[in-house]
């Protein structure tokens, strides 16, 4: 079965800090995918980045880094200078590539992004 | 624009009603989802459709149902069996297929589900 655990329930920063939202996930195919999803107050949740099982490229995009580590199974999302607009609860999920997994996504439990002015 | 439509966006449910969601998408993508989510927990299937007149279950599909006769169109009924309705309800849609696994899955708006 898959799993993914997003062990930081809620996190609160101040403007311009950084913040790291960590993502560990368990599956035992050998070729999986992992998403970061955005969900802001409005309910959408909004794509942000995949991540295939044999790319362990690290990913820059903006403020938005992203650091995949096979060997410990986490896919670690940092924000740079938070911004209040950074507000919302961030999903961390999990895509395998065979069976009875194909095609589903094993979502965590959120983690819950509050950054004030 | 593309897109995933899902409507209404409030619905309240009485004892002993069915109630269905309605999920429309324009992206020309062949699978559809079926989401809840509960405070302080992600989301969890319900059901989903690969291909236009095929379903299949997902983790938490009793007290719900589906169909799939338009590849745009999928709604979800809450029958009156779901004995916890409440939650926000979030339809997603992708391409589907050997070559686009790691496509992501696109969501709409979602709809509350109250019970009145």
């Amino acid at each position: 079965a898959q799993k993914v655990t997003q062990a930081q329930t809620e996190i609160s920063v101040v403007e311009k800090e950084d913040v790291t939202l960590d993502c560990v996930y368990e599956t035992r195919d050998t070729t999986y995918y992992l998403f970061w999803y955005k969900q802001p107050p409005s309910g959408e949740l909004v794509f942000l980045i995949r991540r295939n099982s044999f790319d362990e490229q690290n990913e820059i995009s903006g403020r938005y880094s992203w650091n995949f580590q096979k060997s410990t199974s986490s896919f670690n999302f940092t924000i740079t200078a938070s911004q209040v607009v950074d507000s919302a609860v961030y999903f961390c999920a999990l895509r395998g590539a065979g069976g009875t997994s194909y095609g589903k996504l094993t979502f965590g439990q959120g983690t819950i992004l509050t950054v004030h002015p | 624009d593309g897109g995933i439509t899902q409507s209404p966006k409030y619905l309240f449910r009485k004892e002993g009603q069915n109630v269905t969601l309605s999920c429309e998408q324009n992206l020309n993508h062949d699978a559809m989802y079926w989401y809840r989510q509960d405070p302080g927990q992600g989301l969890r299937l319900i059901y989903y459709s690969q291909i236009v007149n095929d379903f299949q279950k997902g983790d938490i599909a009793e007290g719900y149902s589906v169909s799939r006769e338009k590849k745009e169109s999928f709604p979800l009924t809450v029958t009156s069996a779901q004995k916890n309705p409440t939650a926000f309800y979030l339809c997603a849609s992708s391409t589907n297929g050997q070559r686009v696994r790691n496509q992501p899955q696109h969501f709409g708006d979602g709809t509350r589900l109250s019970i009145l």
